[in-house]
């Protein structure tokens, strides 16, 4: 257990409203990383942060912001969620005990209707 | 059920039999690569791992070759038990990138007892 957590785990939502995926680590991980998994597509990286306040984006964030205000947390928004971003979303951190892997949280499962 | 095993490349072994699951990878500037497993409602879980100075590396009940020359990696399972039924990712890391990275779409590996 790499000690992440990710909330919520389930959610429904109108296309059109904001949403906002909480992606939580409690060991002082420096990189943290948001993909999403959809089927064909397998894991496809959204945003990654190497620090505090230093995020960056990866091969599909449109349509997708975050934040990282605190080393322990990564937040994921979308703006204006649109049936597109119906997807699972998968929160990763990497450096635990020094090495390179990345290790997954549970997930949380959007959908947009 | 997981969407996300839907129209998968599926193997199907024997319990107690050996499993072999192939990934080809596309980036010669990939210096890392990684094994993934993901069973149903679940994050990825880190099976093992092998930098581009290696051709093989074992763990408990796995090995892991690479092939460099054709871009190839596979990951192989010694005396396959119902609970390695699951998707099996392969993920590499081009140099440089952070540490970000590249999953291949997943292969479904089915025990039969």
């Amino acid at each position: 257990d790499a000690g992440i957590t990710q909330s919520p785990r389930h959610k429904v939502t109108e296309t059109g409203t904001p949403v906002t995926l909480r992606c939580h680590q409690t060991e002082n991980h420096r990189y943290m990383y948001w993909y999403r998994q959809d089927p064909g597509h397998g894991l496809r990286l959204i945003h990654y942060s190497y620090g505090v306040k230093d995020t960056d984006k990866g091969e599909v964030s449109d349509g997708y912001s975050v934040s990282r205000s605190k080393t322990e947390d990564f937040l994921l928004t979308l703006e204006s969620a649109t049936s597109s971003q119906t997807s699972v979303y998968f929160c990763a951190i990497r450096g635990v005990a020094g090495r390179d892997e990345q290790y997954f949280g549970p997930g949380t499962r959007l959908t947009v209707t | 059920g997981e969407s996300v095993g839907l129209h998968l490349p599926t193997l199907s072994v024997q319990e107690g039999d050996n499993s072999i699951i192939n990934c080809a990878y596309s980036n010669s500037a990939s210096d890392y690569f990684i094994w993934y497993k993901q069973e149903s409602g679940k994050g990825p879980q880190f099976i093992i791992d092998i930098r581009s100075n290696m051709d093989k590396r074992q763990g408990q009940r796995v090995t892991v070759l690479l092939n460099k020359t054709v871009k190839h990696l596979s990951l192989q399972i010694a005396a396959t038990q119902p609970g390695d039924s699951a998707v099996y990712f392969c993920a590499e890391n081009i140099w440089g990138s952070q540490g970000n990275l590249i999953f291949g779409k997943g292969t479904k590996l089915s025990v039969k007892p």
